[in-house]
């Protein structure tokens, strides 16, 4: 069974600061992650996915196989970044079984 | 946002009535979901479809019921409403290719 983690339901950073969301996963094939945002009040958006190895937002992510991890991170937290954030896993079958942790609500102090 | 909206956004109910809510597609994605999302357990999938007639279990599905008609139309219905049942409910489509989601704006529902 796949299972995504995310330790932190809350994370507080000042404006500046770096900030690192956590997020781990466990699945048996080749994993496909991705980082979703919902800023108050819309929809949730897709914000990276590991393939396209890009940054978005000053946001990147890096796939770690051996610590089975794909931490978000962000080098300068500005407070429009506040917003609630999700790791998604979609397993790599025809059947596309997504997964999602429990999110993240981050929240950049001016 | 893949052209998907939700019906009703809100909506208030007593114990015991039926809901539906409708995800609509302008897209032809053939993977749509259902999910729910509570503070404390984020986003949990409540039933998915991968195609007309094709609709699979997620996690939380007791208490719930779903069709898949036409490729545009996702149904989620709850025979009998319960106060647990009180969330905010995202249908999604999938991207098969690229893998991403393209969400709804969400349905508020309460259920007094």
């Amino acid at each position: 069974a796949q299972r995504v983690t995310q330790p932190e339901k809350l994370l507080s950073v000042f404006k500046g600061a770096p900030v690192e969301l956590k997020c781990n996963y466990s699945y048996s094939g080749s994993p496909e992650l991705f980082w979703y945002v919902q800023y108050s009040r819309q929809r949730l958006q897709l914000l990276l996915r590991h393939i396209s190895r890009e940054s978005i937002k000053g946001f990147t992510a890096d796939l770690n196989k051996g610590e089975t991890s794909f931490h978000l991170k962000k080098p300068f937290a500005q407070e429009e970044d506040s917003a609630m954030y999700y790791c998604a896993l979609i397993s790599s079958g025809s059947a596309r079984q997504l997964t999602f942790g429990s999110g993240t609500q981050l929240t950049v102090l001016p | 946002d893949a052209g998907i909206t939700q019906s009703p956004r809100h909506k208030v109910t007593e114990t015991g009535t039926p809901v539906t809510l409708r995800c609509h597609q302008t897209e032809n994605h053939r993977y749509m979901y259902w999910y729910r999302q509570d503070p404390g357990h984020g986003l949990r999938l409540i039933h998915y479809s991968y195609g007309v007639k094709d609709t699979d279990k997620g996690e939380v599905s007791d208490g719930y019921s779903v069709s898949r008609s036409k490729t545009e139309d996702f149904l989620l219905t709850l025979e009998s409403a319960t106060s647990s049942q009180t969330s905010v409910y995202f249908c999604a489509n999938l991207d098969r290719y690229t893998g991403e989601l393209f969400f709804g704006e969400g349905s508020r529902l309460t259920v007094l």
